[in-house]
């Protein structure tokens, strides 16, 4: 049961252009979300996250996106670099057992930022 | 900021031995690590909580002798593959959570490539 749905593999975007990855998740529990940005066999780098008492928030270049009643989160990432080529994972956090948060990751969705 | 070391990044092994993977928090103390596991091509999947100073909380599905974790200081987890086999191939990252606040962080570690023979 895949509670965080990344349903994009891959996303393919013009340098300059507006990136836009999705997210959507099935657990009303969760908390709080976050994205992390993955190159290839490196660890999660922390990009952006929101609270659930939140819409949206803002960090440069990335904006992130929340609509509870839909479940769905998105990040936007404008102006998009070469750089910014890279697997982008939506992460959501709930309630874990012995009061620890767990974090639940999305599938990932592969940036590719086109010079 | 926070920075999360892991090692090794990578490791080969024959059939049957063991492997100890290290994670360390070097600039904060982290109360609680959490090992992934990831194919590939797949999600990062969450294998355990590690809680310093007590027994490491598994997730539904992994093997709690199999993979053994030691969380002994506030910024030292171990995750030790024992008796490895080639189905335990796979890519392990370890997570660090720092809290300031309100607001808790997780911080990764540059992740083990582990390949059994």
């Amino acid at each position: 049961d895949q509670q965080v749905k990344q349903n994009s593999p891959s996303l393919s975007v013009q340098e300059g252009r507006i990136s836009i990855l999705n997210c959507d998740y099935t657990n009303s529990m969760f908390d709080y979300f976050l994205w992390y940005k993955k190159y290839p066999a490196e660890g999660p780098t922390f990009l952006i996250s929101i609270s659930s008492i939140k819409d949206k928030n803002e960090d440069g270049r990335f904006t992130v996106f929340l609509n509870k009643s839909a479940k769905h989160l998105s990040l936007h990432i404008v102006p998009s670099q070469p750089g910014d080529s890279a697997v982008y994972f939506c992460a959501a956090k709930s309630p874990g057992s012995g009061g620890y948060q767990k974090v639940t990751f999305g599938t990932g969705t592969k940036l590719q930022v086109i010079p | 900021g926070a920075v999360v070391s892991q090692h090794p990044s990578w490791v080969i092994c024959k059939s049957g031995t063991s492997v100890k993977i290290e994670c360390r928090s070097l600039d904060f103390q982290a109360t609680t690590m959490f090992w992934y596991r990831q194919f590939p091509k797949q999600s990062l999947m969450l294998m355990a909580t590690s809680n310093e100073g007590s027994k490491a909380t598994y997730e539904q599905g992994v093997e709690k002798d199999k993979f053994l974790i030691n969380h002994a200081s506030l910024t030292l987890s171990t995750l030790t593959v024992t008796s490895a086999h080639p189905e335990d191939s796979s890519f392990y990252i370890c997570s660090a959570s720092k809290t300031s606040g309100w607001n808790e962080k997780l911080f990764f570690g540059s992740g083990t490539q582990l390949s059994v023979l």
